[in-house]
């Protein structure tokens, strides 16, 4: 099936830092989501983007819809342990009727105190 | 916000068996239900799209036969994996869209003995 790129695979990073990964397709999307996923739960979602260039914020969290509408970025600021787990974009074309979701490849995110 | 959960959260099943799913949306109802399946360190795929009411749509590549599938009331979505085998053995996870929002369950491991 088809997956977005998403970069980069894994990140080791020290609390406090931010963090930065995107998320590229070849083709275009009407919305781009973010979900987080702990091991063994389902994905939850931080944030959704319906807009091109559209710029969103939950907390420490920010993420951008791309202009060109085939990327997407996510930004994690002061990173603390918590932030730990699978980090996945997913896009979303509107037409048809189920409107289904494509998952990029995952970031796994690892925090040391 | 919304509740989707499966059933069960686990299940190791022997070979040549079968094993049912359940997914509900507990708050809301959902015409439009979906099936993805992600092995170990990899992200979601999707393997069928759940319509209340009619037939699933299968991605390619997606046994029918294999993954029934059926979305009997607005509430409740099952797969079932028929004649089961070791390389079955994933993490299945459903979800269900209310309104523009997709929100998913939270797994189930299953593990072909």
């Amino acid at each position: 099936g088809q997956q977005l790129n998403q970069s980069p695979q894994s990140m080791f990073i020290q609390e406090g830092e931010d963090v930065s990964m995107n998320c590229t397709s070849s083709s275009i999307f009407n919305t781009w989501l973010w979900y987080k996923q702990d091991p063994g739960e389902g994905p939850v979602l931080l944030i959704a983007l319906y807009k091109a260039g559209e710029l969103t914020s939950n907390g420490r969290l920010t993420a951008q819809f791309g202009i060109t509408r085939k990327d997407s970025f996510l930004n994690i600021s002061a990173s603390i342990p918590s932030d730990v787990g699978i980090y996945f974009c997913a896009g979303q074309k509107y037409g048809g009727a189920t409107n289904k979701l494509i998952f990029g490849t995952g970031t796994l995110l690892a925090v040391q105190p | 916000g919304a509740v989707v959960s499966q059933h069960p959260s686990w299940v190791i099943c022997k070979s040549g068996t079968s094993v049912k799913i359940e997914c509900r949306s507990l708050d809301f109802q959902a015409t439009t239900m979906f099936w993805y399946r992600q092995f170990p360190k990899q992200s979601l795929m999707l393997m069928a799209t759940s319509n209340e009411g009619s037939k699933a749509t299968y991605e390619q590549g997606v046994e029918k036969d294999k993954f029934l599938i059926n979305h009997a009331s607005l509430t409740l979505s099952t797969l079932t994996v028929t004649s089961a085998h070791p390389e079955d053995s994933s993490f299945y996870i459903c979800s269900a869209k209310r309104n523009t929002e997709a929100f998913f369950g939270q797994g189930t491991r299953l593990t072909v003995v």
